[in-house]
């Protein structure tokens, strides 16, 4: 079984200051890693994946994030945090070879950036 | 840009009453997938679709159906409306191959209150 957290409910930063929203990831064999990002009354945006390669990723709006097999995480990040990313981010796993491309979801990150 | 519309952005039904949620995607993507989304939770999948006339259950299945008919539409169905389906339900689509397989794309979402 494949399973996702993301330990922190809320994260509260300065704008300007650097952001980091927390996964940790469970699957028995390989994962692809996936961010999404909820603005207020508005459905899931794609923001980033890991498929295979290069640990760090890059995505939208600035957004990267560091792959660890390791410790079986993929932290978002942005180095200098914005009002406007204000919002709702869920991570999300998928195992390599498991049928068709489910994906199973964390409990989701509140982000507040204040001014 | 790909386009996955939800027929209602707010409904309001009464226990007991059958509800259909519609989706409508128009990239030709053979997957199709319906979550819902409550605070703490995530997203949890109810069903998935990976062609026309196929489904397959997620992982909270009970009391929902679905129906696909039509590559580029898939309904969810509540049989009988009760107080804790009350929440906000996403559609989302995903192609099978290709560089974008593995991302899905997700409409607006339904919030559903039933009273």
């Amino acid at each position: 079984a494949q399973s996702v957290a993301q330990p922190e409910d809320q994260v509260n930063v300065a704008e300007g200051n650097p952001l980091t929203v927390k996964c940790t990831y469970s699957v028995s064999g390989n994962p692809y890693l996936f961010w999404y990002v909820q603005y207020p009354n508005r459905g899931l945006q794609f923001l980033l994946k890991y498929i295979t390669g290069d640990n760090l990723v890059k995505g939208s709006y600035g957004f990267e994030a560091e792959f660890n097999k390791s410790q079986t995480s993929f932290h978002l990040k942005k180095p200098s945090a914005l009002v406007s990313d204000s919002a709702l981010y869920f991570c999300a796993v998928r195992e390599v070879k498991a049928a068709g491309n489910k994906l199973t979801f964390g409990g989701g990150t509140r982000v507040l950036v204040k001014p | 840009d790909v386009k996955v519309t939800q027929s209602s952005r707010y409904l309001v039904k009464r226990t007991g009453e059958k509800v259909f949620l519609e989706c409508v995607q128009d990239m030709d993507h053979e997957n199709m997938f319906w979550y819902r989304q409550d605070p703490g939770l995530g997203l949890r999948l109810i069903y998935f679709s990976y062609d026309v006339k196929m489904k397959e259950k997620g992982d909270i299945p009970e009391g929902y159906s679905v129906s696909r008919e039509k590559k580029e539409r898939f309904s969810l169905i509540l049989e009988s409306a009760s107080t804790n389906q009350t929440s906000m339900y996403l559609c989302a689509s995903s192609p099978r191959t290709g560089r974008f397989t593995d991302t899905q794309y997700f409409g607006p979402g339904t919030r559903l209150t039933v009273l």
